[in-house]
């Protein structure tokens, strides 16, 4: 069993679309990433949040907006996507930034841009 | 920048027979883990190392990490087909960035009963 959850599994949207992933963790764990995935593909970084504030960006497009509203909840919100931004968007957490311990992740959702 | 960097890209084996899988990467690093992906899915934490370790083990699964090589390989013993999977190394960076893992590129495991 996961103990972080993604929603939706599976999205597609048009280009002119705004949408929401949703990644929900009741670890305690106070890092939280957003990965992007393409197929046969390792996981990209895009964002860390630690504590509920964003401290790494990795140069990531406007339109990916990342939100943190509270330690258990991890949002991405899209806009004016781009079909080259399909991919499996993967959440993932730590029990803080420190890299001795293992990451969680979601099973993902698969985005499709049309 | 590429940190890790996996061979090979895809093994195919026989039920029963051992995997191996190795990683190189380029810079100084605190740990390297291990991880799995079913198809499709999320990524599950196997193993980790520390920099100060050389092997380690966990059930059929067998990690070296040589800091000197800046490689690590990954032994998985007595193959099942539930084994197929890719997997990756990920490693940290010395200077710890807030959290950051870089992924190596995967090996495509193919269990064959």
């Amino acid at each position: 069993d996961t103990e972080v959850t993604q929603t939706p599994k599976h999205l597609v949207m048009g280009m002119t679309n705004k949408k929401s992933l949703k990644c929900e963790q009741h670890m305690g764990h106070r890092a939280m990433y957003w990965y992007k995935q393409k197929a046969k593909k390792p996981p990209e970084l895009m964002f860390v949040y630690s504590y509920e504030k964003l401290s790494i960006n990795e140069s990531v497009p406007s339109r990916f907006s990342p939100e943190c509203p509270n330690s258990s909840l991890l949002n991405l919100h899209l806009h004016a996507l781009q079909p080259e931004d399909s991919a499996l968007y993967l959440c993932a957490i730590t029990p803080t930034t420190q890299t001795d311990t293992e990451a969680f992740f979601g099973q993902g959702t698969r985005l499709t841009v049309v | 920048s590429q940190q890790g960097e996996e061979d090979p890209q895809a093994l195919s084996i026989q039920e029963g027979e051992n995997a191996t899988m190795n990683c190189s990467y380029k810079t100084s690093i605190n740990n390297l883990q291990w991880y799995r992906q079913n198809s499709g899915r999320g990524l599950v934490h196997l193993i980790l190392i520390r920099s100060n370790e050389r092997e380690k083990h966990s059930g059929r699964l067998r990690v070296t990490l040589d800091t000197s090589k800046k490689s690590s390989s990954l032994l998985i013993t007595a193959s099942r087909a539930a084994d197929t999977a890719s997997y990756f190394c990920a490693t940290d960076l010395f200077y710890n960035q807030g959290g950051k893992l870089i992924f190596g590129q995967g090996t495509e495991l193919s269990v064959k009963p």
